[in-house]
């Protein structure tokens, strides 16, 4: 069973910054198995990018993702004001589908 | 365009049975590689993965919560349902169901691994007496 670690739990940051989140997996994955989504609050999760590194339908280039093995990373180059959530790595390489705890965005 | 609606009780007591429905438009669940899941969080938590039902009737659950849930689907009618039993506090969150496709009828494997793309707004299911 896959176990994803994300760090930090919160991450501050200024407007126009960039952040860079990590998502660590008990056990090497397929990065073509590894995904991001972002939540704000009383929403659904927002695909953002699957396969690791590749940005789904709509999703603005200031996302992207990296990472292969057991490491991954979430980066956003400039935080706009929309920015600020939740973002969750998801691993749907097969049962059990797992989610990391999550990493806040807030605003600085 | 593909949308998700889950409907069911807000409040259930515990030890019963939770029964959501997952209605959905924009795709069918008989179409090879499409697959309907479950996911849950509790209030100010994280998402957990629960339960997922292929077109072709296969089912995988969370092992964690196995013995508990059940889910089916009824292709005519457009829904995935979930049963959970023996429902307790902790149990108390917002059940979101969600859609993922293999995208194999360009030839690739319908078991492809995929992410969940299209997700219901979620309903919020609370368990006290």
């Amino acid at each position: 069973e896959i176990v994803l670690t994300q760090s930090p739990a919160t991450l501050s940051v200024s407007p126009g910054e960039r952040a860079t989140l990590s998502c660590g997996a008990s056990q090497s994955v397929s990065s073509t198995h590894l995904a991001w989504y972002q939540q704000k609050p009383g929403l659904a999760p927002r695909l953002l990018i699957y396969d690791a590194s590749s940005r789904a339908a709509g999703i603005p280039d200031r996302f992207s993702g990296s990472g292969s093995g057991t490491d991954f990373t979430l980066t956003i180059s400039r935080l706009e004001p929309e920015d600020f959530a939740v973002y969750y790595c998801h691993y749907y390489g097969g049962s059990p589908w797992a989610f990391g705890q999550g990493t806040k965005v807030e605003i600085k | 365009q593909i949308t998700l609606q889950e409907s069911g009780p807000t409040l259930v007591k515990p030890t019963e049975t939770l029964t959501l429905t997952c209605t959905f438009s924009g795709f069918s669940l008989s179409t090879s590689g499409v697959t309907v899941g479950w996911v849950r969080q509790p209030p100010g938590e994280a998402l957990q993965w629960l339960a997922l039902i292929y077109w072709n009737d296969d089912k995988r659950y969370s092992p964690s919560l196995k013995n508990r849930l059940t889910i089916t689907k009824d292709t005519s009618k457009n829904q995935v349902v979930l049963t959970m039993t023996n429902m307790d506090p902790v149990d108390t969150g917002t059940y979101y169901c969600a859609h993922r496709d293999a995208h194999c009828s360009s030839g690739t494997s319908c078991y492809t691994p995929t992410p969940f793309d299209y997700w219901g707004q979620g309903t919020l299911v609370t368990v006290s007496s």
